[in-house]
């Protein structure tokens, strides 16, 4: 059974235009990260928040964590097509992934 | 510094017929993880060792999959035999493993068809 759940299952945007993308897991953690896999690759790790952090920026990424909620959103700022990808979370101590957020800009 | 590799990139096999994968993580990278993945979903994860030693292996079918990490290493991952069902990418992952700072790295897979 998967550890991190993304939401939406999908989400198509115009480019220019923010996307945001939800995760929520089952245990408690010590830290999350994201990653995301364009077609036909392997998964990137995009950034890692600490359980002590509630949001943290690396580029067009802003990524919140509410360890009471046990949720975490990804917010891609200024989308371009590059972007479209999909995108997974998972506890760094429990490296199991949902079925992801499926994203696509276009432009 | 160099990725995980992965290899073949692309492997064909008929249904019961045997195949394996192999994977060479980054060096000094302790823990090393192999996933299935099936189009449209999500990575599952099948095993997950800490140098030669397995940490994780509850979802790994084991009358039909086996997996080794010899020297604490190059790890392989084999089926036999092969059902319609594995047609799938399969992903290797490496870490340090106990810096929290880091993610994992991701081979670019092997997909497997089964006919």
């Amino acid at each position: 059974s998967q550890q991190g759940e993304e939401d939406p299952q999908a989400l198509s945007i115009q480019e220019g235009e923010n996307a945001t993308m939800n995760c929520s897991y089952k245990t408690s953690i010590n830290n999350l990260q994201w990653y995301r896999q364009n077609s036909g690759r392997g998964l990137v790790h995009l950034i890692l928040i600490r359980s002590n952090e509630r949001e943290k920026h690396s580029g067009r990424l802003r990524v919140t964590l509410d360890t009471s909620k046990k949720s975490s959103s990804l917010l891609i700022t200024a989308s371009r097509a590059a972007d479209t990808a999909s995108y997974f979370c998972a506890p760094l101590n429990d490296m199991r992934f949902g079925a992801g957020t499926r994203l696509t800009v276009k432009p | 510094e160099a990725g995980v590799a992965q290899s073949p990139r692309y492997k064909i096999i008929e249904k019961r017929q045997s195949v394996a994968f192999w994977c060479n993580p980054i060096s000094g990278h302790a823990t090393l993880y192999w996933y299935q993945q099936i189009l449209g979903q999500g990575p599952k994860l099948l095993i997950q060792f800490q140098n030669n030693g397995v940490v994780d292996d509850s979802q790994l079918p084991k009358d039909r999959f086996s997996a080794e990490r010899l020297k604490g290493v190059d790890s392989t991952l084999k089926i036999q035999p092969a059902k319609l069902e594995d047609s799938a990418v399969y992903l290797c992952a490496s870490s340090l493993g106990h810096k929290p700072n880091y993610g994992y790295t991701f081979g670019s897979g092997t997909r497997l068809t089964v006919v």
